[in-house]
């Protein structure tokens, strides 16, 4: 049963665009939703992070946007940029749980 | 700087070898975590510790087994290596309390014959 649905699996932006990804979740104990950026052959990496307590953050060209009715939650970048061209996997879990629940992944391409 | 190290980057085995995969980490963190990716399918969780000897089964834990006999080193087996087990191979850590993050070591390319 996935509990993260993640969409889309690839993106195409062009440089100065704008990259959308989009999660969706089910379980409401989720408090905790971080963002992974992955670079080839490298292990994924936290880029940013939002507890259910606040709609959005901001750090630097990336902003998440988190819905709490909707259960959904949303990852922005601005002015895309070819060393974004990574893997991203958004996440989430509960406090104390343990693990995360992880979204399939985004292949994210910037062309320049 | 927090540290997540894996035993090899890459691997060649052949069918029915046993198989170790090490992970060690440096932060003192009560959670470690395998997982296998594999193109289009994401990360899956295979097997998680949340301390010395006690481990819990992920999605995947067929054909696998850990062990973790110090807090800092977690260990992946594959008792009987099958070509279906050729994947990348990740390891991770975490520790408990709110914004439970995830620190991931580089991966280890497995490929079976």
């Amino acid at each position: 049963q996935q509990q993260v649905k993640q969409s889309p699996q690839s993106l195409i932006v062009q440089k100065g665009g704008i990259s959308i990804i989009n999660c969706a979740y089910e379980n409401t104990a989720f408090d905790y939703f971080p963002w992974y950026q992955q670079f080839p052959g490298k292990g994924p990496a936290l880029l940013i992070a939002i507890r259910p307590d606040v709609s959005e953050k901001k750090e630097g060209r990336f902003t998440i946007s988190f819905n709490k009715s909707a259960k959904q939650f949303s990852l922005h970048i601005m002015d895309s940029q070819p060393g974004d061209s990574a893997t991203y996997f958004c996440a989430a879990s509960s406090t104390n749980a343990g693990k995360s629940t992880f979204g399939d992944g985004t292949t994210l391409t910037v062309k320049p | 700087d927090v540290k997540v190290t894996q035993s090899s980057r890459y691997l060649v085995k052949r069918t029915g070898e046993k198989v170790f995969l090490e992970c060690v980490q440096d932060m003192d963190h009560e959670n470690m975590f395998w997982y296998r990716q594999d193109p289009g399918l994401g990360l899956r969780l295979i097997y998680f510790s949340y301390d010395v000897k006690m481990k819990e089964k992920g999605d995947i834990p067929e054909g696998y087994s850990v062990s973790r006999e110090k807090k800092e080193r977690f260990s992946l087996i594959l008792e009987s290596a099958s070509t279906n087990q050729t994947s990348m191979y990740l390891c991770a850590s975490s520790s408990f309390g709110v914004g439970d993050t995830q620190y991931f070591g580089p991966g280890t390319r497995l490929t079976v014959l």
